[in-house]
């Protein structure tokens, strides 16, 4: 049961423009969401994150929106860069038991064209 | 200050060999978590150890697999009998407590193939 869904499984994006990710969850229980991107090869590397007692962060070009609601957040990268190119991991995890575990989505794979 | 370090990055098993990867963590980090990475998938956690200790292993198969985290020396990740479907990337990450928001550093992780 994938408790996490990520989409779009791949992104093209004009270099300048707004590159949008989106996900969701099922598990109530998730109090954390990070966002991680992984270049080729490398292991991730955590980017932005946020918890759901506020429904925005921003650091950056990139900004975390958050719907509790609708139990949905998604990734924004404004004016995408070609280096932003990379494939993009949402995840999630409790604050009781277990909360060390992060559930991933299956990933985003971001191309930034010139 | 180092990150997370695994070996080897690359590793090629034939079927039915052992293979061992390797995850020293940060320096100071007491906490070290496995998670495997099967192409086109997002990564799915295994285990979770502190020094001497396993504290978690519900992601872990339940034959072939083993972690350890001894005293001295890092993290092992040992795999049995390796078969095709192994075939993975497997990260290791540590963090230097644990709990609600802390966040977990990621090695580069080790690319098991069997053959």
């Amino acid at each position: 049961q994938q408790q996490v869904k990520q989409s779009p499984q791949s992104l093209i994006v004009q270099k300048g423009g707004i590159s949008i990710i989106n996900c969701a969850y099922e598990n109530t229980a998730f109090d954390y969401f990070p966002w991680y991107q992984q270049f080729p090869g490398k292991g991730p590397a955590l980017l932005i994150a946020i918890r759901p007692d506020v429904s925005e962060k921003k650091e950056g070009r990139f900004t975390i929106s958050f719907n509790k609601s609708a139990k949905q957040f998604s990734l924004h990268i404004m004016d995408s860069q070609p280096g932003d190119s990379a494939t993009y991991f949402c995840a999630a995890s409790g604050s009781g038991a277990g909360s060390y575990q992060l559930t991933f989505g299956k990933g985003t794979k971001l191309s930034v064209i010139p | 200050n180092a990150g997370v370090m695994q070996n080897p990055r690359h590793l090629v098993r034939r079927r039915g060999q052992e293979a061992r990867l390797r995850c020293s963590p940060m320096k100071g980090h007491s906490h070290v978590y496995w998670y495997r990475q099967l192409p086109e998938e997002g990564l799915k956690f295994m285990v979770y150890l502190q020094k001497e200790n396993i504290i978690d292993e519900s992601g872990m198969p339940k034959e072939r697999f083993s972690a350890e985290f001894p005293k001295e020396g890092p993290s092992i990740l040992r795999i049995q009998q390796v078969v095709r479907g192994d075939s993975a990337a497997y990260f290791c990450a540590s963090s230097p407590t644990t709990g609600a928001n802390t966040e977990a550093f990621f090695g580069q992780g080790t690319r098991l193939t069997v053959v």
